[in-house]
């Protein structure tokens, strides 16, 4: 089955500063690649998400990159503020698998004011 | 508006009593999701059902249950609760045919 790696597990940044969370996954089948984020005491809400067949996506202060062949994507988020500061959590899945997503195991930004 | 809730948020319990959690969504999806959330792991599905009558296992199965009698309800049931299953369990709901999940607000259950 699909195994997703996620780093790093905690981040701290400045506010304005850049952050940046990478994931990589086994499934060279994988197809469909979301990021949630998390705030305190709630369930993860999506915030992008990305396809095999498209590099990179944007929105607003928020990219996603993906390399099909190294296997690995990331989540960019430019300008930070301290609401950004959040759990965040990358997702794998076959577009045919039935909607079962596979989740690396988490990152813990800061966003310091 | 639509929405999926789960109750109870909070949920205290012994070793080996049997604990149903309660999923409910008003967007009539047709999949529906149960995740387990653990330090370090970060959400690890247990059951999920494309639809009425329709349940199937996923990663981490062992000691859950679900059942599906209507759409807009997932019961998850622990037959026998242990203290490994001390956890924050999400539910989720999504469009069938589409990838997007939508996530209720957890509830938060501690076996002693």
């Amino acid at each position: 089955g699909e195994n997703v790696e996620q780093h790093p597990s905690t981040l701290s940044v400045q506010e304005g500063d850049s952050a940046v969370i990478k994931c990589t996954y086994s499934d060279s089948a994988s197809n469909y690649f979301p990021w949630y984020k998390q705030e305190l005491g709630k369930g993860p809400q999506l915030i992008i998400d990305i396809r095999s067949n498209v590099g990179e996506k944007k929105d607003q202060r928020i990219a996603v990159t993906l390399n099909k062949t190294a296997k690995h994507f990331s989540l960019h988020i430019t300008e930070t503020q301290p609401e950004d500061s959040a759990v965040y959590f990358c997702a794998a899945t076959l577009n045919n698998a039935g909607n079962m997503l596979t989740f690396g195991g988490g990152t813990r930004l800061m966003v310091k004011p | 508006d639509a929405e999926i809730t789960q109750s109870p948020r909070h949920k205290i319990t012994e070793t080996g009593r049997q604990v149903t959690l309660a999923c409910h969504q008003t967007w009539n999806h047709n999949n529906m999701f149960w995740y387990r959330q653990d330090l370090g792991h970060g959400l690890r599905l247990i059951h999920y059902s494309y639809g009425v009558q329709d349940t199937n296992k996923g990663e981490v199965s062992d000691g859950y249950s679900v059942s599906r009698s209507n759409t807009e309800d997932l019961p998850l049931t622990l037959e026998s609760a242990a203290s490994s299953q001390t956890s924050v369990y999400f539910c989720a709901s999504s469009y069938q045919g589409t990838d997007t999940q939508y996530f209720g607000p957890g509830t938060r259950l501690t076996v002693l």
